[in-house]
């Protein structure tokens, strides 16, 4: 079964670190790039970062640029977001999810989400 | 950034009605358009890619047109199950921005 498990998702207070994790299995991950995407219960997506099939191409949006690292262990079909100076906006439910391309440039859809793993930043 | 707007932001529809929802984006995205249906407490699904390509194991009853800034996403043939909230996607450059979401609710 192709599917993508994120954990990683806790309670932290602003300022604080978390590193999310993604497990990928069911295809062959280093054949595709991959992406984290977050919602806030309630409201729209908003796409984070995304990175190629090799790294070679890594992309953030803007409000986490410099705080966010996407990285990705293709020994191991698995995905990271580490997530430095969390602020109270940051909170939310954040997905991974597999490019049907191989490099960011391809311009391809997301076809396979996980379940998401909420972070929640507050004192 | 690439701006999407979505129309209408929900709708009330009944059962075996055609249903439309249009996204416009703030600049030409050729078509690198994509539509994703999401129900409450779970992830999103892809249904479209690339403005028309229907995403494999999505009925055919859902559609997708256009091309630069407008696009749209038919529904020939509401069924229960389709009732959720739609979002459209660019994915012409980065951030691949969405559009703010198209609740689709019961009449």
């Amino acid at each position: 079964e192709v599917q993508l498990v994120e954990s990683g998702g806790d309670l932290v207070q602003p300022g604080r670190s978390l590193r999310l994790s993604c497990v990928a299995s069911g295809f062959t991950f280093d054949d595709y790039a991959m992406h984290w995407v977050r919602q806030v219960p309630g409201k729209g997506l908003e796409w984070l970062a995304g990175i190629s099939w090799n790294r070679a191409s890594i992309d953030y949006e803007d409000s986490v640029k410099g705080r966010f690292t996407i990285f990705r262990d293709n020994a191991k079909n698995s995905l990271y977001l580490q997530m430095n100076s969390l602020r109270a906006e940051d909170t939310a439910l954040y997905y991974c999810a597999k490019d049907l391309g191989i490099t960011l440039r391809e311009g391809r859809a997301f076809d396979i989400w996980g379940q998401g793993t909420m972070v929640t930043v507050s004192s | 950034d690439i701006h999407m707007t979505q129309s209408p932001s929900s709708l009330s529809a009944s059962v075996e009605d055609r249903v439309t929802i249009t996204c416009r984006a703030s600049q030409s995205v050729g078509i690198y358009l994509n539509w994703y249906q999401q129900k409450p407490g779970k992830a999103p699904k892809l249904l479209i890619y690339g403005a028309s390509s229907l995403q494999s194991g999505v009925p055919s009853r859902f559609s997708g047109s256009g091309s630069g800034t407008d696009f749209t996403l038919t529904i020939s043939s509401l069924q229960p199950e389709d009732f959720a909230t739609y979002y459209c996607q660019q994915s012409y450059n980065i951030p691949r921005t969405f559009g703010q979401g198209t609740k689709v609710e019961i009449k």
